[in-house]
Formats: C-alpha cells, structure tokens, sequence
C-alpha cells in the first residue's frame, strides 16, 4: 500500500488546466525531493518532472510541478489529446532504512 | 541515445525464483553518476520499486521484498540482474529496469530518467 496517496482519477477539456495532488508525511515529502512520471497506455513511464519543479530535456513547459510541505502538485496547462495518462508521483522515503516509494496514481482523460 | 532492454523469462511457477537480465546500451553501466533499479506494476496496478545497485555492486532493497531479492551487475557485459525468490502469483508483474540519478547534495533526491520498455513475468503453474 502506497504512502502517497493522489486522486484516482482527473478530467478536463482541451485547452483547460488540469491539476493533480500527491500527499505525503514527514518522512518523505516532507522531507526529499518529488518526482512525476507520465505512462501513456501500454508503456513504460517516463520521467516528467524531478526535483519538484524541474523539467527534463524534452518535457514542454506546459507541465509544471510543486511541493509545500507535505504535499505537492502536478499541473497541466493547456491540456492536449495526447496529454491523457495515468500520473505516479513519488519519493524517497526515509522510513524503514530508505525506500523509494510511488503515488497511488492519477488517470487523466481528456473529455 | 541511452537504451535498456530487459530479457528473461515471461512464465515461473510457484516457489521458484524469478531472474531478469537488463542490457544497457547506448552507454556505460559503470558510469559514477548513476545507479541501477528494477520497479514492477502488476496488472492493472500502479508502480513499486525493487531495488538498485551502483556499478561498484553496492545495493539497496524495498524492505518488504529484500528477504527475496538480489540484485546484481556485469561491467563488462553492461548488464545488471535482478533474482527474486520464491515467487508467488502476487508477484505477476511486468518489471522494468531504468537509470536512476541522483541530485548533487541532496541525500533522498533520486529519480528514474531512462526506462526499459518492460517485460510482462507471470507466475503460474
């Protein structure tokens, strides 16, 4: 059973901002950094965001990511077709030695 | 352009355990600024991490699978493995291998940048 708990599902229309949430505790958010992955369906996830806001090489600035506290935020400006996925957030965890520990993941659809 | 490719068998019985290979190409598993993981998704189910290793062969494990798991790696074929025994149906899965990196002074500031594409093991008798 995941520590991070996110919506199990999110919606919007073309065009629209679509936000998704990734709470967490002390020993992980609250305490390292949050990383996003994208899989689109029948594929292997792909990194979207890491250091909490950063975006990798390739990843249109239309995502964008947060953290405060114990919690952090997946954006996606201007929603697009090819946009709708499922979304993992995820962390270190301190607790237990380490271990790096997955959201329960958010589907996006695209209406 | 950086590429992994896992490879293995897709059918283990019950009690038995578990072996996958994952090749690197495209660049070198020896490389100091990276490790090495596995993550699993059963079907229709989200993600969870196995565990990792550094080209020196120092590795970390999920606690709630480490009694199980051996993770290991060939520098000079560019490969690293996972074995995990013991399996169960619960442990159907497809299992991916991927780089990880980690944040410059940032202790906890790991991420998965490159990811293979996935190889579906089923577990049945």
């Amino acid at each position: 059973q995941s520590v991070l708990t996110q919506p199990p599902s999110a919606s919007g229309t073309p065009g629209q901002r679509v936000t998704i949430s990734c709470s967490g505790s002390s020993s992980n958010i609250g305490s390292n950094t949050v990383n996003w992955y994208q899989q689109l369906p029948g594929t292997a996830p792909k990194l979207l965001i890491y250091s909490n806001n950063q975006r990798p090489s390739g990843v249109p600035d239309r995502f964008s990511g947060s953290k405060s506290g114990t919690s952090a935020s997946l954006a996606i400006s201007g929603l697009q077709s090819e946009d709708e996925a499922d979304y993992y957030c995820a962390a270190w965890d301190d607790s237990r030695g380490g271990v790096y520990v997955f959201g329960t993941g958010t589907k996006v659809t695209v209406l | 352009q950086l590429q992994l490719q896992e490879s293995g068998p897709g059918l283990v019985k019950p009690s038995e355990t578990l072996s996958l290979t994952c090749t690197v190409s495209g660049g070198s598993i020896s490389s100091s600024s990276y490790y090495w993981g596995w993550i699993r998704q059963p079907p229709g189910k989200g993600l969870e991490w196995i565990g990792s290793i550094y080209y020196s062969g120092s590795t970390y494990y999920n606690p709630s699978l480490k009694s199980r798991v051996t993770i290991s790696v060939d520098t000079s074929k560019n490969q690293f493995s996972l074995k995990l025994s013991s399996v169960t149906a619960a442990d159907t899965a497809v299992y991916y291998c991927a780089r990880q990196g980690w944040l410059p002074l940032q202790i906890g500031g790991y991420y998965f940048d490159y990811w293979g594409q996935g190889t579906l093991v089923t577990v049945s008798s």
